[in-house]
């Protein structure tokens, strides 16, 4: 079981929005602005889509958007694209000595 | 553009030690960045093994600890990962990771492609 929750799969048609949550404790999540998100393609290695709770990395499409409201952290993507069909995980800071925890992942299916 | 790199052999035998490298090109080993190592079993998710900064300084998750060891190759601008006491459950991708900042206050901005290791007899 992960640190992290995050539901195991998400669905969306092209050109709607979907949100992603990532729930942890306030020894994570809820504690600090230190979330991130990674999208994952088949087959390749993950990539940063999200810093520092909602900060995008240059070059990372404005459709990919971050927040937080407690011990839940939360990634939108809005106007669905077949691209962005992949595994999505989160991560957060830890006051506990594992340092970084991440979510189990979530697969987005574009329909 | 920095680029990581993983190498290592790709079967390790029960009770064995893996040993990976990541060579790293496009930054400095030595620059102010902190290097991880991350793993994710196959169809699995992901999970932090640790990190090294080029003094040497680390900081290792606590559920691996006792078989971790990572080390800094500044001349070949390297970072290696030594795993022992390996089983069936150490199988998975390795990848390499640079940090901008210790112990997961900061994102993992650039991955390696990733290294599948098995673990077999």
């Amino acid at each position: 079981q992960s640190p992290l929750t995050q539901p195991a799969s998400v669905s969306g048609s092209p050109g709607q929005s979907i949100t992603i949550s990532c729930t942890g404790t306030i020894s994570d999540v809820g504690g600090y602005r230190y979330v991130s998100w990674y999208q994952q393609l088949p087959g390749k290695a993950p990539e940063l889509i999200i810093f520092d709770v909602g900060n995008r990395p240059s070059g990372v499409s404005d459709r990919f958007s971050g927040s937080k409201s407690g011990n839940t952290a939360s990634l939108t993507i809005s106007g669905l694209l077949a691209e962005d069909e992949a595994n999505y995980y989160c991560s957060s800071y830890t006051t506990t000595n594992t340092h970084v925890v991440f979510g189990g992942g979530t697969k987005l299916t574009v329909l | 553009q920095v680029h990581l790199q993983e190498s290592g052999p790709g079967l390790v035998k029960p009770s064995g030690t893996l040993s990976l490298t990541c060579t790293v090109s496009g930054d400095s080993i030595s620059s102010n960045k902190w290097w991880s190592w991350v793993r994710q079993p196959p169809g699995k998710g992901l999970e932090w093994i640790g990190e090294i900064f080029h003094s040497g300084s680390t900081n290792y998750n606590p559920s691996l600890k006792s078989r971790v060891m990572m080390s800094v190759d500044k001349s070949g601008n390297q970072f290696s990962l030594k795993l022992s006491s390996m089983t069936a459950a150490d199988t998975a991708v390795y990848y390499c990771a640079r940090s901008d900042c210790a112990a997961g206050r900061c994102a993992l901005a650039y991955w390696g492609q990733g290294a599948l290791v098995t673990v077999s007899s």
